[in-house]
């Protein structure tokens, strides 16, 4: 157990629709990053929060927005949902801006 | 063009073998991260590293930072070890993440 919580594991849902999926860090962990693996695509970087404030950006589409809560939890947040969009979604945490990763488990999102 | 690049894509391997991981990639990094992806699906790190060698019961991650070129060994391996193994690099411009597709590794008892 990573101490990385990810809710929900599994979503199914129709195009267009929107998801939020939330991520509880390690305590005490003050990053959390946001990744998506699809089939094709492989796994893509997303965007990191330190602390609540956005640090680094990734792949992110203009769809997906994400926010980092002040208890440091984080949700990404999925517009318009493309049935491309079906992926592995994994969030991880880390203590400093930049050290080891801590995954939790994933969300699948399946998009009908 | 991919930024990081990983060899073999699979690997099958007899118990006990001794296993090489290679792992290049093209851009300034602050850290190199070796990735185990289980079929289940869940991802565990099992090294960071910006210089040198790091070591973990019969797990050995080294990185050449001239070369730019990393390599994970896997001593003795085991049944338990199959599972697709992950390179992934941290850029030292803009923080970004870029991850190699990974390597498929399955030991036969």
């Amino acid at each position: 157990d990573s101490g990385v919580t990810q809710t929900p594991k599994h979503l199914i849902t129709a195009t267009g629709q929107r998801v939020t999926l939330r991520c509880s860090p390690r305590s005490g962990d003050l990053s959390v990053y946001w990744y998506q693996q699809s089939l094709d695509q492989g796994l893509q970087f997303l965007i990191q929060y330190y602390n609540g404030e956005e640090r680094a950006k990734g792949n992110i589409l203009e769809r997906f927005s994400a926010q980092q809560f002040p208890d440091l939890h984080s949700e990404l947040n999925l517009s318009s949902l493309e049935l491309g969009d079906s992926a592995l979604y994994f969030c991880a945490s880390s203590a400093l801006r930049g050290g080891e990763l801590f995954f939790g488990e994933g969300s699948r999102l399946t998009v009908l | 063009k991919n930024e990081v690049e990983q060899s073999p894509q699979n690997l099958t391997a007899q118990e006990g073998e001794f296993i090489t991981i290679n792992c290049s990639y093209s851009v300034g990094i602050s850290a190199l991260h070796w990735l185990q992806q289980h079929p289940g699906g869940g991802i565990v790190s099992l090294f960071m590293l910006s210089s040198g060698k790091k070591k973990h019961g019969r797990l050995i991650a080294t990185i050449n930072i001239q070369e730019k070129h990393s390599s994970l060994h896997i001593t003795a391996s085991h049944p338990r070890d199959s599972a697709v193994y992950i390179c992934a690099v941290r850029s030292n411009t803009g923080n970004q993440f870029y991850f190699g597709t990974g390597t498929s590794l399955t030991v036969i008892p």
